[in-house]
């Protein structure tokens, strides 16, 4: 079963405006990442949280998590076209079993559409 | 990114057929893991590796079996395609237990 949640399944925006995704997810984690996936190719990881942080910022992009409410969102600021792309939360699946060996619960992704 | 590469790229098989996809990593990554895409699902988790010889199952694992012989090399066979296994394959690693994983630019497998 998906782990993460997308909200929104997608999203179209102005150049320059900023983007807001969200996640939720369902137990508890050790990290939560973000990928961004261009049409047709592989993932691009974008950003680590883990679970004692409550902010990261890496360049345009600013994420949050929310541990007590097993959220998380990703701001992308001042779009750019080539942000157009899909977007993935995913955990670590401790639900499988503990360690980090264990592959991650991806969402099922937001389709991020930045019009010129 | 980190060195992945998977092969074949793209791949037309019949049903019943053996089918073994490759991945390749040149980073000495410990951890590997085989993901298949598909639509209104996004990734799932097939099988992964924890070190040579080391392998576990995935969220659907039922229809596949992996091998790892050397830590840069990890293996998906489909024994016996279908076309339920009509999908995206991504493979992926990572050095450390808490890190982010490196994806490859993924299988196109088609199963007719």
């Amino acid at each position: 079963s998906q782990q993460g949640e997308e909200d929104p399944q997608a999203l179209s925006i102005q150049e320059g405006e900023n983007a807001t995704m969200n996640c939720s997810y369902k137990t508890s984690i050790n990290n939560l990442q973000w990928y961004r996936q261009n049409s047709g190719r592989g993932l691009v990881h974008l950003i680590l949280i883990r679970s004692n942080e409550r902010e990261k910022h890496s360049g345009r992009l600013r994420v949050t998590l929310d541990t007590s409410k097993k959220s998380s969102s990703l701001l992308i600021t001042a779009s750019r076209a080539a942000d157009t792309a899909s977007y993935f939360c995913a955990t670590d699946a401790q639900a499988y079993s503990g360690g980090g060996a264990d592959g991650l619960t991806f969402g099922k992704g937001t389709h991020l559409i930045i019009q010129p | 990114d980190a060195g992945i590469t998977q092969s074949p790229r793209h791949k037309v098989t019949e049903t019943g057929t053996p089918v073994t996809l490759r991945c390749h990593q040149t980073e000495n990554h410990r951890y590997m893991y085989w993901y298949r895409q598909d639509p209104g699902h996004g990734l799932r988790l097939i099988h992964y590796s924890y070190g040579v010889k080391d392998t576990d199952k995935g969220e659907v694992s039922d229809g596949y079996s992996v091998s790892r012989s050397k830590t840069e090399d990890f293996l998906l066979t489909l024994e016996s395609a279908t076309s339920s296994q009509t999908s995206v394959y991504f493979c992926a690693s990572k050095g450390s237990s808490y890190n982010e994983q490196f994806f490859g630019p993924g299988t196109r497998l088609t199963v007719l």
